[in-house]
């Protein structure tokens, strides 16, 4: 069964505008939260990654915020620009036994119209 | 140098060719990963490596052999193939948690793009 949900499964927004996409997860053993970028042919880049002792993370357009007693996670991407345009991957993972192993969401197909 | 690169960029085989994909980085990296992604699907799971040493098979079938000759390079040897095992094939790599890493950073190569026939 898929341990991370992630929503929407694809999403279009007008240029300048604010891309959201989340993630909820059941495993309270994940302390690790990363997000992939994933444009067509190509492999999955690290954009942005939290832990969960921060509530917020940004960098530069890109802002993750954690919700611990609520076990969600989400992506937000302000200032949405036409090369955003990629499916985006939440994932999780813990620091025990089950180390190596992503648990990745199903991706959301963002696409940003000029 | 932070990638992970991978060769060939597309492979088509038929189903009683013998073929290898490689994977290699120059971080430091001592673990190292094979997934499959089909299309608009996440990346799966295939097979870990920690210090050259396989450390998670995800039960994949056996026409399907990795290697790990050094801390540097990874294989993966396709035997027998079947058409459904076109995808798009994954390695990444990562500090390993024996270096006392909390966080598995994963970093993916490009990929490399597989047809069965």
């Amino acid at each position: 069964q898929q341990q991370v949900k992630q929503s929407p499964q694809s999403l279009i927004v007008q240029k300048g505008g604010i891309s959201i996409i989340n993630c909820a997860y059941e495993n309270t053993a994940f302390d690790y939260f990363p997000w992939y970028q994933q444009f067509p042919g190509k492999g999955p880049a690290l954009l942005i990654a939290i832990r969960p002792d921060v509530s917020e993370k940004k960098e530069g357009r890109f802002t993750i915020s954690f919700n611990k007693s609520a076990k969600q996670f989400s992506l937000h991407i302000m200032d949405s620009q036409p090369g955003d345009s990629a499916t985006y991957f939440c994932a999780a993972s813990g620091t025990t036994d089950s180390w190596g192993k992503l648990q990745f969401g199903a991706g959301t197909q963002v696409v940003v119209t000029p | 140098d932070t990638e992970v690169t991978q060769t060939p960029k597309h492979l088509v085989m038929g189903m009683t060719n013998k073929k290898s994909l490689k994977c290699e980085q120059h971080m430091g990296h001592r673990a190292m990963y094979w997934y499959k992604q089909k299309a608009k699907k996440p990346p799966e799971l295939m097979f870990v490596y920690s210090y050259e040493k396989l450390s998670i098979n995800e039960s994949v079938p056996s026409r399907f052999s990795p290697e790990c000759p050094n801390s540097s390079l990874l294989n993966l040897h396709l035997h027998a193939l079947q058409p459904e095992d076109s995808a798009l094939y994954l390695c990444a790599s990562s500090q390993d948690p024996r270096t006392g890493v909390l966080y598995n950073e994963q970093f993916f190569g490009p990929g490399t793009r597989l047809t069965v026939l």
